[in-house]
């Protein structure tokens, strides 16, 4: 049982490249998330979805888009990669209610723009 | 915006000591939770409470909420070095069905070999 897995774990990208974080997970869970987690700042909610083909958007969106097509996958694509967007980004999965059921959390995406 | 807030940001104790961190926060919860971050890894839930609880156990671990004062405690007994980690509260703010979390900016707790 996998569980979240992220794809890459690490990522260098410069200024105006586009690419998506791969984000996967295993355990049939209706609602899915990307974080950013900056020092000083903690995590902020990027995106989420309660279900395929339903997404919303959370504190930060600017810059990100999704789009979830199977209950398994949630994929985030940077449009146009600006410095202020290197971060770690986690993906994070509940079966319903995260605040519920809590989250289980891949490993990461470590991206740095240039 | 930042519901919880950690104390203390950071904490250094000896192996075998006992470890308390608190977590506040500002609107009414249904629930709140713990989560540990290993450096470099994703969070790890540890623990929910609900808000008709006022203390809940698993292992070494001992959570209380106090909604009058709108504060948690997480306790971690007989401390190891693989419990150093940062560790945050995150709570549903009342949202009802919501679904968003609220994240404090964590604890980081290293336990001294």
């Amino acid at each position: 049982n996998a569980g979240v897995t992220q794809t890459p774990k690490f990522q260098v990208l410069k200024t105006g490249q586009s690419m998506t974080l791969q984000c996967a997970q295993d355990m049939n869970h209706e609602y899915m998330s990307w974080y950013r987690q900056d020092p000083g700042m903690g995590l902020r909610l990027i995106h989420y979805s309660v279900g395929a083909g339903i997404t919303d958007q959370g504190e930060v969106p600017n810059g990100y888009n999704v789009s979830r097509s199977t209950t398994e996958d949630f994929p985030l694509r940077l449009l146009s990669a600006a410095p202020s967007q290197t971060s770690v980004y986690f993906c994070a999965s509940s079966y319903s209610q995260p605040q519920i059921y809590g989250y289980t959390f891949g490993s990461g995406t470590r991206l740095t723009v240039v | 915006s930042q519901q919880g807030e950690e104390d203390p940001q950071a904490l250094s104790i000896q192996e075998g000591e006992n470890a308390t961190m608190n977590c506040s926060y500002k609107t009414s919860i249904n629930n709140l939770q713990w989560y540990r971050q290993n450096s470099g890894r994703g969070l790890v839930h540890l623990i929910l409470i609900r808000s008709n609880e006022r203390e809940k156990h698993s292992g070494r671990l001992r959570v209380t909420l106090d909604t009058s004062k709108k504060s948690s405690s997480l306790l971690i007994t007989a401390s190891r070095a693989a419990d150093t980690a940062s560790y945050f509260c995150a709570t549903d703010g009342n949202a009802g069905n919501n679904r968003k979390l609220i994240w404090g900016l964590g604890t980081s707790l290293a336990v001294n070999p």
